[in-house]
């Protein structure tokens, strides 16, 4: 199983906006609507910030949203905040034996 | 508060053996579903084992098959990953990680990972 293709980077100035794609396949991201979104701070464990696709956890800023099309999920993030510069990884189910599949990472920089 | 607290991480040789365990607290351990997730040094997440919460339902990565064995005490509310015949690939950064109920598939909590260095 491949990862989920992210871009390697995305950068944005404060309050503008930055989105991130996420290309799977028809047997991942196509296939269910089981895209969630991770974000990662240097040195720190991933934190829960979209799943279900488009579905925020209680206490995730309303900054962030998420969508689906076709075999590509997107993360946008609005407004963005010095905070807000880290790395973000989708992640998608894709069946039993496989169960999840991750993306390769999109660094956001706050410029 | 969802709590889960990594351990038996550190420095192996090639061909060697490590067993990982986390620590959970702040739920019903026994309800929910468990999976290890690793990540190399400057690299991306890898999805390495999946069990259900009863064991009943076991699933790894073709990366480790036939190499780790993942399995659970829901008595002692800890999870476990026995890594043998280690190798320099699986060096990584290993994060104890908790399904969501049933009903969807994403991981709600992590641990705060314990570092895996296979070298010789």
């Amino acid at each position: 199983q491949s990862a989920l293709t992210q871009p390697p980077s995305a950068s944005g100035s404060p309050g503008q906006s930055v989105t991130i794609s996420c290309t799977g396949t028809s047997s991942d991201v196509g296939g269910y609507n089981y895209v969630s979104w991770y974000q990662q701070h240097p040195g720190k464990a991933p934190k829960l910030m979209i799943y279900e696709v488009s579905k925020r956890p209680s206490g995730v800023p309303d900054r962030f949203s998420g969508s689906k099309s076709g075999n590509t999920a997107s993360l946008t993030v609005s407004g963005l905040q010095a905070e807000d510069e880290a790395d973000y990884y989708c992640s998608s189910y894709a069946g039993s034996n496989i169960h999840y599949v991750f993306g390769t990472g999109t660094k956001v920089t706050v410029l | 508060e969802v709590q889960l607290v990594e351990s038996g991480g550190g420095l192996v040789q090639p061909g060697g053996s490590l067993r990982l365990s986390c620590a959970a607290s702040g739920f019903t351990f026994s309800s929910y579903s468990m999976n290890w997730v690793r990540q190399a040094p400057g690299k991306g997440l890898e999805w390495v084992s999946y069990i259900s919460s009863s064991s009943s339902t076991i699933y790894y990565a073709d990366s480790v098959k036939g190499r780790f064995t993942i399995s659970r005490d829901n008595a002692k509310n800890s999870l476990y990953l026995q890594m043998n015949s280690l190798r320099d690939e699986d060096t990584a950064v290993y994060y104890c990680a908790r399904d969501t109920p049933s009903g969807s598939y994403y991981v709600d909590y992590w641990g705060q990972g314990t570092l895996v260095t296979v070298s010789s």
